[in-house]
């Protein structure tokens, strides 16, 4: 089982570059999220996905986009990269509601800016 | 306004108990506990729910006190494989905002 797959697991940008980081789960989930964690801090949600087709905003959405593809891709843009954003990216998926279910993540994706 | 955790950081002896505390400023309908070790994805521990019911995992055991909006995980007789860094997680009753507390170092000495 793979569960959690996010493609690439590193990536060094020059600032201004875009890149597209990519997530596909394989537990037929209906909810996905995309977080970022700075060295030696918490997880902090970008955007999420509630269901196939609905996008939302999280704590930090600027300078990001995200596409449900279907329901099981959900990728994360950066349209004009900062050294800001040098961090590690996990995406997670949970079966339903995530008051009540667990959250599966990825292995991460570690991006750096320079 | 994520979940602020208490201690920030601990350092534990083998066999040793700790608390970590997550505190919310919003009403909270369940409570996700998780640990990370370093350079890899945070794991599921277990969840509590609004009402009491809880899902445990491995010797660790939590309690939920849904007014005074409160989270609390009990680690007994800790093992060097508690290290590593605990977080609580939410998402804020009716959305799917889901949102993680302010992390808590913990290490294990032998």
């Amino acid at each position: 089982n793979a569960g959690v797959t996010q493609t690439p697991k590193f990536q060094v940008l020059k600032t201004g570059q875009s890149m597209t980081l990519q997530c596909a789960q394989d537990m037929n989930h209906n909810s996905m999220y995309w977080y970022r964690q700075d060295p030696g801090m918490g997880l902090r949600l970008i955007y999420y996905s509630a269901s196939e087709g609905t996008t939302d905003k999280g704590e930090v959405p600027n300078g990001y986009n995200v596409s449900r593809l279907n329901k099981r891709e959900f990728s994360l843009r950066l349209e004009s990269a900062a050294p800001s954003q040098t961090s590690v990216y996990f995406c997670a998926s949970s079966e339903t509601d995530p008051n009540t279910g667990e959250l599966f993540f990825g292995e991460g994706s570690r991006l750096t800016v320079l | 306004q994520q979940p602020v955790q208490s201690p920030q950081a601990v350092i534990l002896r083998e066999g040793e108990d700790a608390v970590i505390n997550c505190s919310s400023s919003k009403a909270l309908y369940s409570v996700h506990w998780y640990r990370q070790k370093h350079g890899e994805a945070p794991v599921f521990l277990m969840i509590l729910l609004k009402g009491g019911e809880q899902k445990g995992h491995e010797k660790i055991s939590a309690s939920f006190n849904e007014k005074k909006q409160q989270s609390s995980l009990y680690l007994t007789a800790s093992q060097l494989s508690y290290s590593g860094t605990y977080f609580c997680g939410t998402a804020y009753s009716g959305t799917y905002k889901y949102i993680f507390g302010t992390g808590t170092r913990l290490k294990v000495l032998a």
